[in-house]
C-alpha cells in the first residue's frame, strides 16, 4: 500500500533562518507530488506541484522553493523565513484525478 | 468570486441529528469532486469522491449538482466522532490534477 512520509512534525524557526521540509512516498512510482500550506483558520493554498523528477510548478509567487530530486521525494524550502511563512505545510501526493489526494501529516512551522 | 466557497459554520446539531453542507464551486469545467474531514491540527483525510449520480458510504451521502455548481454531504444518525470541519474540493480535468479546497465548515456533534 502507498504511505506517505513527512518530516518536521513541529518547527520553530527565526525569522532569516533557511527551511528545509521533506516528504517521500512509498508504494508507488512516478506520483504527481504536491505542497500546500494552510494559514492559521484559512484554507488549504497550493504552493507548489510536480508531475516527475526536477519537474516543478510554482502556484504562488513568493520566497519558498521546491525540488525533486527523486521520484518520491518532494523537498521544500526557503533561504530566508518571513514570519508570514508560519503555517501548516502539507505534502500530498495523488495516482490520478478521480482518487483524491492523500496527504502526509504535515509541518506545523512558526516563524518568530 | 472564490473557487469554492462553504460556509464556516460552525453546525452544532444533537447526536443522532441529519445535517447536510453544501459546497459552490465557479468553474463549470469542474470535472472531479470530493469531501475531506480534517480534524483539529490534522492533515485533511478523504471521505469520500462525489460523482454524477450521487453515492452514499454508510450513513454519508454526497451528491453533485451540476446544473447549479454545487456538492451536498448529507451525515445522518450524527456521532461524536463526526466531529471535525469537512473540506470539500474541486479540480479540472488535467495533466497535474490541481485540486482546489474550500475553507471548510465546522461540525461539532453534542451530546
Amino acid at each position: 500500500s502507498q504511505t506517505i512520509h513527512q518530516w518536521p512534525a513541529t518547527l520553530v524557526q527565526p525569522v532569516g533562518s533557511p527551511l528545509s521540509l521533506e516528504c517521500t512516498v512509498e508504494g508507488t512510482s512516478n506520483p504527481n507530488l504536491y505542497w500546500y500550506r494552510q494559514a492559521a483558520g484559512r484554507g488549504l493554498q497550493l504552493l507548489f506541484y510536480s508531475v516527475g523528477i526536477g519537474q516543478i510548478s510554482s502556484e504562488v509567487p513568493q520566497n519558498l522553493s521546491a525540488s525533486r530530486p527523486q521520484d518520491r521525494q518532494f523537498i521544500l524550502s526557503s533561504k530566508k523565513l518571513l514570519l508570514s511563512d508560519s503555517g501548516f505545510y502539507l505534502c500530498a501526493w495523488t495516482g490520478g484525478a478521480s482518487y483524491g489526494y492523500t496527504f502526509g501529516s504535515g509541518t506545523r512551522l512558526t516563524v518568530v | 468570486r472564490k473557487e469554492v466557497e462553504q460556509d464556516p459554520g460552525p453546525f452544532n446539531v444533537p447526536e443522532g441529528a441529519t445535517v447536510a453542507f453544501n459546497c459552490t464551486y465557479s468553474n463549470s469545467a469542474s470535472q472531479s469532486f470530493f469531501w475531506y474531514r480534517q480534524d483539529c491540527r490534522k492533515e485533511p483525510k478523504l471521505l469520500m469522491s462525489v460523482y454524477s449520480s450521487g453515492n452514499e458510504d454508510g450513513r454519508f451521502t454526497a451528491q453533485l449538482n451540476r446544473a447549479s455548481q454545487y456538492i451536498s454531504l448529507l451525515i445522518r444518525d450524527s456521532k461524536l466522532s463526526d466531529s471535525a470541519t469537512y473540506l470539500c474540493a474541486v479540480s479540472l480535468a488535467g495533466g497535474y490534477q490541481k485540486v482546489t479546497f474550500g475553507t471548510g465548515t465546522k461540525l461539532q456533534v453534542i451530546p
